[in-house]
């Protein structure tokens, strides 16, 4: 059984449309994250959810926004795509608050043309 | 700002030796440091945590160390295997004072071991 899910894993579109990727994560954690992995690789926390609440909310633009319908599920909805936006991105979870031994799912590869 | 600095430069050993990563970090120490391995397309999976006041740790063949006088963590692999390569990530947590903070990852250093 797959712990933390993610749909799509590729996603390819173009600049101006909007898009959602979905996570779930069957582990039972309070805690959900989403991360940008840019070209560099480098790994950017972008939110997180603790049982439903945002409680990390990093300077990302506001057409980034997180949507938690239940502690098991956190969906990213993104507005209006710019090419900066192409990267790989990562829903992680975790046990209680301290972001200790993430759980990560494969990533959705986003593209924008 | 708290960074975390990995060596960029991608690590080459022969099968058999140990490898040994760097995790360098500014400012304060964080209240823990974590290592996550990533495979390429896949996401990271977390291999081991060491608090700031735990000098070091073992799991199996991995080993880590916290020098909070050297702002530095050291990442083991002994007896590598051709199995090992991978871009293995550190990342900070915590903000000294008991607080959770965010975690800030490394760029991640790749390490390929030859047969």
């Amino acid at each position: 059984d797959t712990a933390v899910s993610q749909t799509p894993k590729y996603l390819v579109t173009q600049m101006g449309n909007d898009k959602s990727i979905k996570c779930e994560q069957n582990l039972g954690h309070d805690t959900m994250y989403w991360y940008k992995q840019d070209s560099k690789k480098f790994l950017k926390i972008m939110f997180s959810y603790n049982n439903k609440e945002l409680i990390i909310n990093e300077t990302v633009p506001n057409r980034f926004s997180p949507k938690s319908p239940d502690k098991a599920h956190l969906n990213l909805h993104i507005n209006s795509l710019e090419l900066g936006d192409s990267a790989v991105y990562f829903c992680a979870s975790s046990q209680g608050q301290t972001q200790e031994t993430q759980y990560f799912g494969p990533g959705t590869r986003l593209l924008v043309l | 700002s708290q960074k975390i600095e990995q060596n960029s430069e991608a690590l080459n050993i022969q099968e058999g030796k140990t490898a040994t990563l760097t995790c360098n970090y500014t400012n304060y120490s964080p209240a823990y440091l974590q290592w996550y391995r990533q495979d390429p397309g896949r996401g990271p999976v977390f291999l081991l945590l060491i608090r700031e006041n735990e000098k070091e740790k073992r799991k199996e063949r991995l080993k880590v160390t916290f020098d909070t006088t050297l702002k530095q963590s050291l990442f083991h692999i002994t007896a590598s295997q051709p199995a090992d390569s991978a871009t293995y990530l550190c990342s900070r947590g915590g903000d000294g004072s008991g607080n959770t903070g965010k975690l800030i990852f490394g760029q991640g250093t790749t390490l390929q071991v030859k047969p």
